[in-house]
């Protein structure tokens, strides 16, 4: 049973570059969660998408995007990007279940120059 | 505010001694409660949760937690630590009615030989 998966292991961009990151969730969830996590302090709530729509949202500006896609898979989009975007991002998934789990990806780092 | 609150940045304990990771919560609502574990260049695994019933709950590699509600606690136990068990831990929260995670700023556990 495969988990949550996510691409680029490692990114390198420079400030104003945008980037595009990707989640695919464990097999049978439909609900995916993506995280900040800076260095040396736990993840934040970026936004929830569910149904290719975008559910709930933390206090992140509108350079934060996503999109779902049919198949459940995920994207994050950062566009302007600026040095204090560097940080692991993380995704999680579960099923729509008010009880269930988040399952967390290895997650992507990002390190903005 | 809805917060988490992790006490410790580090907890020592020598191999094979009871370990406690403290964790107390400020959210409204009844929440449910999470402890994950991350090692070096690792995302978050899932080792326990609360939702309702029992105060004592258990979980991933013998790990154990205990919900306080008049404290608003839910610290991390395992009777036996193992060098294997040093990593950083998370507590984390989801709010009723939401379906994000509120995590706090993580405990580094070392257990030494």
């Amino acid at each position: 049973d495969a988990g949550v998966t996510q691409s680029p292991t490692h990114l390198i961009k420079t400030r104003g570059q945008q980037v595009t990151l990707r989640c695919s969730p464990k097999s049978g969830h439909d609900t995916v969660s993506w995280y900040q996590q800076a260095l040396g302090q736990g993840p934040q709530f970026i936004f929830q998408y569910y149904e290719e729509e975008e559910r709930q949202r933390g206090n992140f500006p509108d350079r934060f995007s996503g999109h779902q896609f049919p198949n459940y898979s995920s994207e994050l989009n950062v566009n302007a990007l600026l040095l204090g975007d560097s940080a692991l991002y993380l995704c999680a998934s579960t099923s729509d279940l008010s009880t269930d789990t988040q399952y967390f990806g290895p997650g992507t780092r990002l390190t903005v120059l | 505010a809805q917060s988490v609150a992790q006490p410790e940045d580090q907890v020592n304990v020598a191999e094979g001694n009871p370990l406690t990771v403290k964790c107390t919560y400020s959210v409204s609502g009844n929440p449910y409660l999470f402890w994950y574990v991350q090692y070096p260049n690792r995302g978050l695994q899932f080792l326990l949760k609360y939702i309702t019933g029992d105060n004592l709950v258990k979980g991933s590699y013998g790990f154990e937690a205990e919900f306080n509600k008049s404290q608003t606690s839910f610290h991390l136990k395992k009777p036996s630590a193992l060098v294997s068990d040093s990593a950083l831990y998370f507590c984390a929260v989801r709010p009723g009615g939401y379906n994000k995670l509120i995590f706090g700023a993580g405990t580094r556990l070392a257990v030494h030989p």
